[in-house]
């Protein structure tokens, strides 16, 4: 009973092509959150939405995109992907502030 | 600035108890969650303190010191499934953010 769910699980990219990962969730939670992470490394927050408030980290890359059309779903959007986005990429919800986040299975985007 | 801080990598045999810690700097303090991540695999959460001391959820328990600014995930019984990161992490002020620590590597061995 998958309760945030990311498609594709591996995405594969050519340098230079727009991509899309979507993320959707069962949980009614106001917060969706997405994440990259690298090997070894903690995941980095790259947006979060309260409802429809879109909030970016000032270190995102302006390649980075999301759109939350509707309390369920979220997509990132990379633009012009660089061989240095290549990334496990987190979508989280919450269902509020203070709450535990609930992630899905992450997308592993590479890059040829 | 806000942190949290883990150590890289602890290691320990089946059966053990292993304590992993967690140091947080955070201006203002609303919670220390714990989150385990298998290789491949997305971040799962474990357990939540707001209040100071000892949770318990069976084989783990997360403990917190406000006063001490610290935290630990008390791992008994170990398993090799235990084998995974270990990530502390704490909502932030005036925010629906979440800070993660650098994340705790652990091996259990045979």
């Amino acid at each position: 009973d998958a309760m945030v769910i990311q498609n594709p699980r591996y995405q594969v990219t050519q340098f230079g092509k727009p991509v899309t990962l979507s993320c959707s969730q069962t949980l009614n939670h106001n917060v969706m959150y997405w994440y990259q992470q690298k090997s070894s490394q903690a995941p980095k927050l790259l947006f979060h939405y309260y409802d429809k408030d879109f909030n970016n980290e000032a270190d995102t890359p302006d390649n980075f995109q999301s759109r939350r059309p509707n309390t369920s779903f979220c997509f990132l959007d990379i633009r012009s992907p660089g061989l240095g986005d290549a990334a496990m990429y987190l979508c989280a919800t919450s269902r509020d502030n203070n709450q535990p986040q609930h992630f899905g299975d992450g997308t592993r985007l590479s890059i040829l | 600035g806000q942190s949290l801080e883990q150590p890289s990598e602890v290691t320990a045999v089946e059966g053990a108890i292993v304590q992993i810690n967690c140091t947080y700097q955070t201006s203002g303090f609303y919670g220390l969650s714990w989150y385990q991540q298998h290789d491949g695999g997305a971040p799962t959460f474990l357990s939540y303190n707001a209040l100071d001391g000892l949770e318990e959820t069976g084989r783990f328990s997360s403990f917190l010191s406000r006063s001490d600014s610290y935290g630990y995930l008390l791992l008994q019984e170990l398993q090799m499934k235990d084998s995974a990161s270990y990530f502390c992490a704490v909502p932030t002020s005036g925010t629906y953010k979440y800070i993660f620590g650098t994340g705790t590597r652990l091996k259990v061995l045979a």
